[in-house]
């Protein structure tokens, strides 16, 4: 099995609040989980790779202090969006890697779609 | 930075016909992987080919791969409505822990 689940999938805030983006893998085990972010008729471009137990690295130009990832085990990571702001609107995507693919594959969540006011 | 490059950028065909999108990259990779996502949704992973591999199938698709030219080739045959969706192509480069560049993806449209 290869079953990432995000949650929640659409959320609408206020500017100034944090919001919190949880990914899991299901039915494997996940040592490390991705976090993309995706503007509308656009790629998805990186943000960070979460490894279990580790600080996430992140891509340059993203704010750390922005946006926190967490990944304190091997299904579940978090995303928070600190201090939301409109322009942090949009789809963020989470994958995993590993499952029936093997540690090759990404397996992508169903993504959360952001929408701050 | 934008990795893969597919072309055509939108492709628009009949129902049964075949449906041929191509992804060019710049730097050497591991693997090479097509996804698919429909409308505001997740990416569904479809296929990956590596690096020492030319060809590989999944039921109805067939990836190619020419590292020597940097590209690759997506074919579906027998296309139906359902395969309407967007498709992107992704490399793995040696040595990045398997992150994955993202090429802008092909809208392809099928008609029943």
């Amino acid at each position: 099995g290869a079953v990432v689940s995000q949650h929640p999938s659409r959320v609408i805030c206020k500017s100034g609040t944090s919001v919190k983006i949880e990914c899991r893998s299901l039915d494997f085990q996940a040592t490390t989980m991705f976090w993309y972010r995706q503007f509308p008729k656009q790629s998805l471009m990186l943000m960070a790779t979460s490894n279990e137990g580790s600080k996430a690295t992140y891509e340059q130009g993203v704010e750390k202090d922005k946006f926190l990832i967490n990944h304190a085990s091997l299904t579940l990571s978090t995303l928070t969006v600190t201090s939301a702001h409109p322009e942090d609107s949009s789809f963020y995507i989470c994958s995993a890697r590993g499952g029936d693919g093997g540690l090759d594959t990404q397996y992508f969540g169903p993504g959360t779609r952001l929408t701050v006011l | 930075s934008q990795q893969g490059e597919e072309d055509p950028q939108a492709l628009s065909i009949q129902e049964g016909e075949n449906a041929t999108m191509n992804c060019s990259y710049k730097t050497s990779i591991n693997n090479l992987q097509w996804y698919r996502q429909n409308s505001g949704r997740g990416l569904v992973h479809l296929i990956l080919i590596r690096s020492n591999e030319r060809e590989k199938h999944s039921g109805r698709l067939r990836v190619t791969l020419d590292t020597s030219k940097k590209s690759s080739s997506l074919l579906i045959t027998a296309s139906r409505a359902a395969d309407t969706a967007s498709y992107f192509c992704a490399t793995e480069r040696p040595g990045a822990n398997s992150k994955l560049t993202f090429g802008k993806g092909i809208t392809l449209s099928v008609r029943p």
